[in-house]
Formats: C-alpha cells, sequence, structure tokens
C-alpha cells in the first residue's frame, strides 16, 4: 500500500520553462512534506519542505504548493536549468510520530533539455 | 559538525553470501537512524528504523536484519543473501535541522 505517489516516472521540459512535479498521499495523518533531489549513487539532497498549516513555501526557484484537502502537493521549479536534471521524491511524516520515519514516493525523473 | 559516514560504497557479493553494511553518525548521540533501500527503477523504501540502542523497527518483511549495538552505529545485515536484495541501500538519520542521508551502498548481488 503506497502511501505517498509519484505517478509520473518522468518528465522532459525546456529549458527556461517552469517544471511541475506532482505528489499524492493517503495517510491523513502526514502533516509533514518534503521534496529531494537525488544524482545516481548518491543520498538524497533536501530541497525543500512544507507544514500542513502552509498551502505554499518558496525558496529561490522552488515552489511547493499543498492542497490538503486533495492530498495533493506539487514542486514547480522555475525557471528549469539543465543542473536540475535529476530524481526528485516527494516525502511525508506526521509530526505525531515519534520516530520521525520519512515515507517517499517512487519518484520522478526530470530531464531538462538545454 | 555532524556527518553520517557509510561504507563500502559498493559491494558485489554472491547470492547466499552474507552481508554487513555499516553506518556511524558523528557529532550528535542518541540520533533516530534509518536504512533505506532503493531497487532498480523504485523509489526509496524504508527498511528499518531504531529510536536508541538495541530498539529496531521492521517497516517491511525480509531477508535482512538490522542491529544497533552502538549509539551511533547501525548496521544492516543478512545470513544469506538473494538476487532481490540487489540495490542502492542508504542510512539516514535526524536531526532538528531535518534528514540528513549517507553516500550510500550500490550492492549487486550475483
Amino acid at each position: 500500500d503506497q502511501q505517498v505517489k509519484q505517478n509520473s516516472p518522468s518528465l522532459s521540459v525546456q529549458e527556461g520553462r517552469i517544471s511541475i512535479l506532482n505528489c499524492d498521499y493517503t495517510n491523513s495523518m502526514f502533516d509533514y512534506f518534503l521534496w529531494y533531489k537525488k544524482y545516481p549513487a548518491e543520498g538524497p539532497t533536501f530541497l525543500i519542505s512544507i507544514s500542513s498549516i502552509k498551502d505554499k513555501n518558496e525558496d529561490g526557484r522552488f515552489t511547493v504548493f499543498l492542497n490538503k484537502s486533495a492530498k495533493h502537493l506539487s514542486l514547480h521549479i522555475v525557471p528549469s536549468q539543465p543542473g536540475d536534471s535529476a530524481v526528485y521524491f516527494c516525502a511525508a511524516s506526521a509530526v505525531t510520530d515519534s520516530s520521525y520515519k520519512l515515507i517517499f514516493g517512487s519518484g520522478t525523473r526530470l530531464l531538462v533539455r538545454p | 559538525s555532524q556527518t553520517i559516514h557509510q561504507w563500502p560504497a559498493t559491494l558485489v557479493q554472491p547470492v547466499g553470501s552474507p552481508l554487513s553494511l555499516e553506518c556511524t553518525v558523528e557529532g550528535t548521540s542518541n540520533p533516530n537512524l534509518y536504512w533505506y533501500r532503493q531497487a532498480a527503477g523504485r523509489g526509496l523504501q524504508l527498511l528499518f528504523y531504531s529510536v536508541g540502542i538495541g530498539q529496531i523497527s521492521s517497516e517491511v518483511p525480509q531477508n535482512l536484519s538490522a542491529s544497533r549495538p552502538q549509539d551511533r552505529q547501525f548496521i544492516l545485515s543478512s545470513k544469506k543473501l538473494l538476487l532481490s536484495d540487489s540495490g542502492f541501500y542508504l542510512c539516514a538519520w535526524v536531526s532538528n535541522y531535518g534528514y540528513t542521508f549517507g553516500s550510500g551502498t550500490r550492492l549487486t548481488v550475483v
């Protein structure tokens, strides 16, 4: 049972355009969401997060939107750059869970074409 | 400073052989520690987590086990590897600054 889903395994966009990566979750106890970027043979690196008390969080070219009623979040990258090409993982956790474990989606491979 | 070490970086093991992957953290005490696996074409799956010495929680039934013999040491083991154990294994810990991942171990079972 996948609690966090990324239904698009890959996305290709032109440099300078917007990249939109989507993520859905099923567990209503999740209240903290994160996006990670991962290159092959490396550990994921943190990009941006959002708490359930917000519906938007921005950090430079990266913006995460949260729609709690739809249990959906998205990561917007604008403008996209070739260096953004990587696999992006959405992750979720529940503050009430003292283990602080993260549940990850299956990832979306982003390719930014020059 | 807070760092996480994971080794080896790559490992090729025959089916049926044992496995031991080690993860250590520095610069913190009593961290929550995690083992994740990324199988080919798959996402990051949580395998085990530990909130303290000797405390192990398993998330999925499998051929692997984990141990935490010391506060800052987390070990992933198997007595007999299967082909399906191949993947990229990541150790992680959580602090007030969020999750930090190790550099990972690429395990290929042949």
